[in-house]
C-alpha cells in the first residue's frame, strides 16, 4: 500500500545541523516534495527531487535515493525561524500526491 | 497580495448549520484543491478542479460540496457537518493537473470548529 513515514518530532540546537528522514513505498513514482509550514501559516514548498543524488538551495539540501525509497531534508545553520513542520510528499505513477503526517522541528537557543 | 486567500480564517458552527469557505488565486493557475489536515496527519485530498472541471473527488461525505465557478475561484459549501469534521481546509493552486513537476500553492487556511 501507499506509506510516507517521517518522525513526528525532533528537537536541534540554535546553529547546529539537523536531518530529517523520510521513507515511502509507493505505486510508482515521479518525484518527492518538501514543504515547510509554520504554525498556522501555509505549507510553502522547499524543494523538489526525481532523480537520485542531493539538491542543494542555501541552507537547505535535499537527498534521494529511489532504489531504497528514502531521503532527507537537511538544515545547516539552524535558526530560531527553522522552526516549523516539514512536510514529504511523494508523487505516483498516476500523479496522485501522497503526503506524510510532517515533522515538528524545535529549535532550541 | 498574497497568491491563494482563503475566507474566512476561522470558522465556529453548529452541526445543523450551513457554511461556505472561499478561495482565491491570483496566479494564473488552472489547477485548484482542497485539502483537509488534522493535527498529526497527512493532508488528504479531498477536491481537484482542472480548467473548471472537477477531476477528483476523493470520497469525500456529500455534507462538502464543492463549487468553481472559474478558475481563480473555489468554494467549499459545507452543510450539517460532524464534530470529527473540525480540522484545518487549505486551498492549493498548481499551474496544471499534473502534480509531476508542479509546485502547490496553498493558501493559509481555514480553521473549522464543528460544534
Amino acid at each position: 500500500g501507499q506509506n510516507i513515514d517521517q518522525p513526528t518530532e525532533m528537537t536541534a540546537t540554535e546553529g547546529a545541523i539537523v536531518q530529517i528522514n523520510c521513507t515511502y513505498q509507493t505505486s510508482g513514482f515521479n518525484g518527492l516534495f518538501w514543504y515547510q509550514q509554520h504554525a498556522g501559516e501555509a505549507p510553502t514548498f522547499l524543494s523538489y527531487n526525481v532523480l537520485d543524488g542531493l539538491e542543494e538551495k542555501g541552507r537547505f539540501s535535499s537527498f534521494l535515493s529511489r532504489s531504497k525509497g528514502y531521503s532527507y531534508l537537511l538544515l545547516k545553520e539552524l535558526q530560531m525561524k527553522d522552526s516549523a513542520s516539514y512536510l514529504c510528499a511523494v508523487t505516483e505513477s498516476n500523479y496522485q500526491l501522497i503526503w506524510g503526517a510532517g515533522t515538528k522541528l524545535i529549535i532550541k537557543p | 497580495e498574497t497568491g491563494v486567500t482563503q475566507t474566512p480564517r476561522h470558522l465556529v458552527m453548529g452541526m445543523t448549520n450551513k457554511k461556505s469557505l472561499k478561495c482565491e488565486q491570483h496566479l494564473g493557475h488552472n489547477a485548484m484543491y482542497w485539502y483537509k489536515q488534522s493535527a498529526k496527519k497527512p493532508l488528504e485530498l479531498m477536491f481537484v478542479y482542472n480548467f473548471k472541471e472537477q477531476t477528483e473527488n476523493n470520497s469525500v461525505p456529500s455534507r462538502f460540496s464543492p463549487e468553481c465557478p472559474n478558475s481563480s475561484h473555489l468554494f467549499l459549501h459545507l452543510h450539517t457537518l460532524q464534530p470529527e469534521d473540525s480540522a484545518l481546509y487549505l486551498c492549493a493552486s498548481s499551474q496544471d493537473r499534473d502534480q509531476n513537476t508542479g509546485e502547490l500553492f496553498f493558501g493559509e487556511g481555514s480553521r473549522l470548529t464543528v460544534l
